[in-house]
């Protein structure tokens, strides 16, 4: 079946340092991905969809400048967490639509990334 | 924007017994799906019911989806110790901002030995 692989799958920084994740559809073109954050014990929350050769689409409350999100090919699409603050220590779960999806078949996850800043 | 609502929040039952987990929606959609979460991992896809759907059943799982309420339940039948996790609804929609899939709240389902 297809696969999402995200990179790296734990990531432990300092206050400020500039973290990016990796998300990339193995064996299907994505035209559209999604990054999700999940808290704690919490449900996965929406952040933007990643758009293939444009500008992603955040949702309400998601800082632009804060995670920059860039889907330069049909396979990868990148969130960087910029001047991470310990707030943002999170999961970050990325996903990816195929050919079809979302009627036919549902998104590929990715394993997911475990944000800690120190 | 909407949001499901999944109950119980947490179910504790015994190896051998029956898991009934329920997610409730607001908007319309094309379909709705379950997943599974192992504590610290990604979603794992288990079964999607379209909305023309009414039930669905794969293995020991059984889907229900009631278009009417709004509303969908998972069953899981003679529940192992294995399948202790996190589960969550999502419901995919097509509106004016393009596709999208919003999850439920989820249930942490602990199955004891």
């Amino acid at each position: 079946g297809a696969v999402v692989s995200q990179h790296p799958s734990r990531v432990i920084c300092k206050s400020g340092t500039s973290v990016k994740i990796e998300c990339r559809s193995l064996d299907f073109q994505a035209t559209t991905m999604f990054w999700y954050r999940q808290f704690p014990k919490k449900s996965l929350m929406l952040m933007a969809t990643s758009n293939e050769g444009s500008k992603a689409t955040y949702e309400q409350g998601v800082e632009k400048d804060k995670f920059l999100i860039n889907h330069a090919s049909l396979t990868l699409s990148t969130l960087t967490v910029t001047s991470a603050h310990p707030e943002d220590s999170s999961f970050y779960i990325c996903s990816a639509l195929s050919p079809g999806g979302g009627i036919i078949e549902p998104q590929h996850f990715g394993d997911g990334t475990r944000l800690s800043i120190l | 924007s909407q949001q499901g609502e999944e109950d119980p929040q947490a179910l504790s039952i015994q190896e051998g017994e029956n898991a009934t987990m329920n997610c409730s929606y607001k908007t319309s959609i094309n379909n709705l799906q379950w997943y599974r979460q192992n504590s610290g991992r990604g979603l794992v896809h288990l079964i999607l019911i379209r909305s023309n759907e009414r039930e669905k059943h794969s293995g020991r799982l059984r889907v229900t989806l009631d278009t009417s309420k709004k509303s969908s339940s998972l069953l899981i039948t003679a529940s192992r110790a294995a399948d202790t996790a996190s589960y969550f609804c999502a419901t995919d929609a097509t509106g004016t901002g393009g596709f999208k899939t919003i999850f439920g709240a989820g249930t942490r389902l602990f199955v004891k030995a």
